[in-house]
C-alpha cells in the first residue's frame, strides 16, 4: 500500500509568519511530488512540484525534499488570510502509468 | 480555453439509479483520472486513461465504469447508485506529470 501521510491539523499561524507544512511519503519508487491548494468547496489547484532532493522556492513558496527521510515539506512564508486553505500533498510514481497517490490534506488557517 | 469541466455539478440520486458524470478537456492532454474526495479523506483515484482507447482501474473501482470517448471526453457511470457512493467527484487531465482538475460534480444518493 503507497502511503502519503500529512498532519491534518488545522494548523493556525498569525499573519506575517511561516507556515510549515509537512508529508511523508511510503513508497521508495515516488520520483516527484506535487503540493496543491484546495479552498473549501473548490477544486485543487497545483501550488508546485519538487522532484530533486533540495529545496526549490517560487514567489512566497518554497518545497522541500529529502529522498532518505521521505519526507516532503512546503514553507509558506508571509502568510495571508487568502493563503487559508486545505493543502494536499501527492507523490508521482512513474512506475504506476503517473498515477498520484494524495495525502489527506493538512488544514492552514491565517489569523489576521 | 475553458480547462477541465465537468457536468452535471451537483447531482441527487435515489438509491439504484444510474447516471453518468461527464468531463472533456481542451487542452489536449493524452491521460485524464476519476477521482473522489470524502470529507477528511485524500483524492482516491477511481479509474484513469493513460490515452484514448485505453482505461485502468484505480484504488477504488467497484461500482464503476469509465468510457474514454475520444481524447478530449472520459466519463465516469455509475450502474446503481449507493449511498456509499455519496461523494465528490473529481475529473482531471495531465500532461507529463502535472494533473489539472475540473471543478467538480456533488452527488448525494440517498
Amino acid at each position: 500500500q503507497k502511503e502519503v501521510e500529512q498532519n491534518s491539523g488545522p494548523l493556525s499561524v498569525p499573519e506575517g509568519a511561516i507556515a510549515s507544512l509537512n508529508c511523508t511519503y511510503s513508497d521508495r519508487g515516488s520520483q516527484s511530488f506535487f503540493w496543491y491548494r484546495q479552498y473549501s468547496g473548490k477544486s485543487p489547484e497545483l501550488i508546485m512540484f519538487i522532484y530533486s532532493n533540495g529545496d526549490k522556492e517560487d514567489g512566497r513558496f518554497t518545497a522541500q525534499l529529502n529522498k532518505a527521510s521521505q519526507y516532503v515539506s512546503l514553507l509558506i512564508r508571509d502568510s495571508q488570510p487568502s493563503d487559508s486553505a486545505t493543502y494536499l500533498c501527492a507523490a508521482l510514481n512513474l512506475g504506476s502509468a503517473r498515477q498520484l497517490t494524495f495525502g489527506s490534506g493538512t488544514q492552514l488557517t491565517v489569523l489576521p | 480555453n475553458a480547462g477541465v469541466t465537468q457536468t452535471p455539478k451537483f447531482q441527487v440520486l435515489k438509491t439504484g439509479q444510474s447516471m453518468t458524470l461527464q468531463c472533456a478537456q481542451d487542452m489536449n492532454h493524452n491521460s485524464m483520472y476519476w477521482y473522489r474526495q470524502d470529507p477528511g479523506m485524500g483524492l482516491r483515484l477511481i479509474y484513469y486513461s493513460a490515452s484514448e482507447g485505453t482505461t485502468d482501474k484505480g484504488e477504488v473501482p467497484n461500482g464503476y465504469n469509465v468510457s474514454r470517448l475520444n481524447k478530449r471526453e472520459f466519463s465516469l457511470r455509475l450502474e446503481s447508485a449507493a449511498p456509499s457512493q455519496t461523494s465528490v467527484y473529481f475529473c482531471a487531465s495531465s500532461a507529463k506529470e502535472t494533473q489539472y482538475f475540473g471543478p467538480g460534480t456533488r452527488l448525494l444518493v440517498l
